[in-house]
């Protein structure tokens, strides 16, 4: 069965700092992964995805994300925190279920505090 | 485009009434998802649709919730009756995906309605 498992549900970083926000997955298939972004009151955002090709993905705002096949490991980076990072962000694997349809699988979220 | 358009964007409710909540995709997106948001269960899929028919409703949590899709440009989640714990924020989502493909695409999703029922 496939899942999503992000680690740490809130992450603190100063203003200027490395962001690194974890996800892995367990698949039965190649999966496709994605990043959205979530700001206070709106809908969920597509932040940068991977489905074939080269593992490393940029994305929007400067965030990264590279997909290690051997560690099924899909984090996210950037280089330098802003104060605009502060949002929630999910991970999401979209992989074969058991009936044979796709499913789009969230992770529970991490709650990214940028501190000034 | 205008996104997905969600409607109400709040709604306060009793016990035991019927609550409709309302989503226009994206005009041209063949799949249209349905999600709930509580801090306890994190964002959950409740069922999605490919042009206008129902695919997996497995997510619905119980015969009180109820979704339509009448046609490409209009979708409804209801819930009837409803109960304090279906207090959330439910998101409707939509994209392309031809057959079968959704999983490749991107999501993108309305802003929301956050269901208050007392």
């Amino acid at each position: 069965a496939q899942s999503v498992t992000q680690l740490g549900s809130h992450v603190s970083v100063s203003e200027g700092a490395l962001v690194l926000l974890r996800c892995n997955y367990s698949s039965s298939v190649p999966p496709y992964l994605f990043w959205y972004v979530q700001y206070p009151n709106q809908g969920l955002q597509l932040l940068l995805k991977y489905t074939t090709g080269a593992t490393l993905v940029k994305g929007i705002n400067g965030f990264e994300a590279e997909f290690k096949k051997s560690e099924t490991s899909f984090h996210l980076t950037k280089p330098s925190a802003h104060m605009s990072d502060a949002a929630e962000y999910f991970c999401a694997v979209s992989d074969l279920g058991p009936s044979g349809t796709y499913k789009y699988i969230f992770g529970t979220g991490t709650r990214l505090k940028v501190l000034a | 485009d205008a996104g997905v358009i969600q409607s109400p964007r709040h709604e306060v409710t009793e016990m035991g009434q019927e609550v409709t909540l309302r989503c226009k995709p994206i005009s041209g997106h063949d799949y249209l998802f349905w999600y709930r948001q509580t801090m306890m269960r994190g964002l959950e899929l409740l069922i999605y649709f490919n042009n206008n028919v129902p695919i997996d409703d497995s997510g619905m949590p119980e015969d009180r919730f109820s979704a339509k899709m009448p046609n490409a440009s209009f979708s409804t989640l209801k819930i009837q009756p409803s109960e304090p714990r279906d207090s959330a924020v439910y998101f409707c989502a939509s994209s392309l995906g031809g057959q079968g493909s959704f999983h490749t695409y991107e999501q993108y999703f309305g802003p929301g309605t956050r269901l208050t029922v007392t």
